[in-house]
C-alpha cells in the first residue's frame, strides 16, 4: 500500500473560504503532483513539483497554489473557494526516473470538496 | 497532440466472466504504459506498468498487453469478481521531458453483476 496521504478526505466550506488541502508521503519521492478530476472525466494536472522549492502549474488553469517547503508535503490552498471548485483534488507522487522513466506513481485516497 | 482513447467507455459483465478493455495513445516520445484502478471517491491504485519493450505483463487476474507499433493496449480481466467493479484509467508516460508527464484515458468504467 501507498504511503501517501490527503486530508481531509471530504470538505464541504461556503464561498469565500480559505482551505488547504493536505497531502504527505513518506516514501522520499522528488516528484509531486496534483490533479482535479470530476465525475466520469479524467485527470487533469494542475500543479507539480521536482523538489524543494520547485512548483509549477499544469495543464488545466487553476485558481489554487501550492509550496513545496519539505520534501514530503505538497499542499494545495484556495484562497477564496468559489462553487466552481467543487471537485475531486488527487494528489500523487514518484521518484524522478532514469532512462525510460519507469517509475511508479502513487496515489493518495483523495479529497472530495463540495463548495457552497 | 497527446492523447490516450480508452473504449468502451463503460461496461457491464457477469461475475465470472471475463472482458477486455482497450486503450490508444498517440503519446510520443513513449516512455510507458500503466494501468490503473479506481475505485469510487478513492485514488487510482497501480495494476500494470509497462515499456515499449515488452509485450504482456500479469498481475493476478489482470494481463495487460502492449502494441508500440501500433501504439495500442488492452487489459484482460478473466473469472471477474464484483470487486472488480471500478473505473480502469489507462495512463501514458513521455520522456521527451525530464518531468516524464503522465496521460490520462477518461477510463472504462466496469460493472460486476452478481
Amino acid at each position: 500500500e501507498a504511503d501517501i496521504y490527503q486530508t481531509p478526505r471530504y470538505l464541504v466550506i461556503g464561498t469565500g473560504k480559505k482551505i488547504t488541502l493536505e497531502c504527505s508521503q513518506t516514501m522520499g519521492h522528488d516528484k509531486m503532483y496534483w490533479y482535479q478530476q470530476d465525475p466520469g472525466m479524467e485527470l487533469h494536472l494542475i500543479h507539480y513539483s521536482y523538489g524543494v522549492n520547485s512548483t509549477e502549474k499544469g495543464d488545466l488553469s487553476s485558481e489554487s497554489t501550492v509550496s513545496r517547503i519539505r520534501t514530503e508535503h505538497f499542499p494545495l490552498t484556495l484562497e477564496s473557494a468559489r462553487p466552481s471548485h467543487t471537485s475531486q483534488y488527487l494528489c500523487a507522487s514518484s521518484h524522478i526516473g532514469q532512462g525510460l522513466g519507469n517509475t511508479e506513481a502513487f496515489f493518495g485516497q483523495g479529497t472530495r470538496l463540495t463548495v457552497v | 497532440k497527446n492523447q490516450v482513447e480508452q473504449s468502451p467507455q463503460s461496461l457491464i459483465i457477469l461475475e465470472g466472466k471475463n472482458c477486455t478493455l482497450q486503450c490508444n495513445y498517440t503519446v510520443s516520445p513513449f516512455s510507458n504504459l500503466r494501468w490503473y484502478k479506481q475505485d469510487t471517491g478513492r485514488g487510482p491504485v497501480s495494476l500494470t506498468i509497462m515499456t515499449f519493450s515488452e509485450n504482456t505483463k500479469s498481475n493476478g487476474r489482470y494481463t495487460a498487453t502492449l502494441d508500440a507499433d501500433t501504439k495500442q493496449s488492452s487489459l484482460h480481466i478473466t473469472a471477474s469478481q464484483l470487486s472488480d467493479s471500478a473505473s480502469y484509467i489507462c495512463v501514458v508516460s513521455d520522456r521527451g521531458s525530464t518531468l516524464g508527464r503522465l496521460y490520462f484515458g477518461r477510463g472504462t468504467q466496469l460493472t460486476v453483476w452478481p
